[in-house]
């Protein structure tokens, strides 16, 4: 079955840090872009970053550039995003998602989800 | 970073009937156009991509057009399960942007 398993989510201080994990299983996961998104609550979706396969390409939202850093261990079928300098308004559910074309580009949809990780941020 | 609008915000719809959903970019995005579902407490769901084409597994019901600048979603009879908010998504450039959504509920 292909999945992806979020943790890592939960109450942070304003400024402090978390990272973020994304476990894949069920596919060949070197062979795919990975993304993550997130979700405020009571509000739309946002793309927060991406991944290209081989780690080569990456992209963040202009709202976290320079704060976090995504990553990928294909050996660990892994995904991370290192968050830093958080913010109220990182405050969301983070899902992780797979580009739905087995390829070296990014630019594509989301055909697997995470059941995603909240990240709380709060004094 | 390309703006993408969705109309209605929400659609009134009875089981059975044909519900059209619009979604517009503030610039070309080509065939880049993405569907996806949403019910809550869950994670989006992928219906349509490159504007028109059905994900594996979505059913026949769900169809998709458009290209450039305007796109739709249409089902063509509502089923129980369809009551759930729709996000467009453009991947044609990054920052890939959603739109609000178009919240689907029962009339």
């Amino acid at each position: 079955e292909v999945q992806l398993v979020e943790s890592g989510g939960g109450l942070v201080q304003p400024g402090g840090s978390l990272r973020l994990s994304c476990a894949a299983s069920g596919f060949t996961f070197s062979s795919y872009a990975m993304y993550w998104v997130r979700q405020a609550p009571g509000k739309g979706l946002e793309s927060v970053s991406v991944i290209s396969n081989n780690g080569g390409i990456t992209y963040y939202a202009n709202s976290v550039k320079g704060r976090f850093t995504i990553s990928r261990d294909n050996s660990k079928n892994t995904l991370h995003l290192q968050m830093g300098s958080l913010r109220a308004e990182d405050m969301a559910v983070y899902y992780c998602a797979r580009a739905h074309v087995l390829s070296r580009g990014i630019y594509f949809g989301m055909d697997v989800w995470g059941q995603g990780t909240t990240v709380t941020v709060s004094s | 970073e390309i703006v993408m609008t969705q109309s209605p915000a929400t659609l009134s719809v009875s089981p059975g009937e044909r519900a059209t959903l619009s979604c517009r970019a503030s610039q070309t995005v080509s065939s880049n156009l993405a569907w996806y579902q949403q019910k809550p407490g869950q994670a989006p769901r992928l219906l349509i991509y490159g504007a028109s084409t059905r994900a594996t597994g979505i059913p026949a019901r769900f169809s998709g057009s458009g290209s450039g600048t305007e796109f739709t979603l249409t089902i063509s009879s509502l089923q129980s399960e369809d009551f759930a908010v729709y996000y467009c998504q453009q991947y044609n450039n990054w920052p890939f942007t959603f739109g609000p959504g178009t919240k689907v509920d029962i009339k």
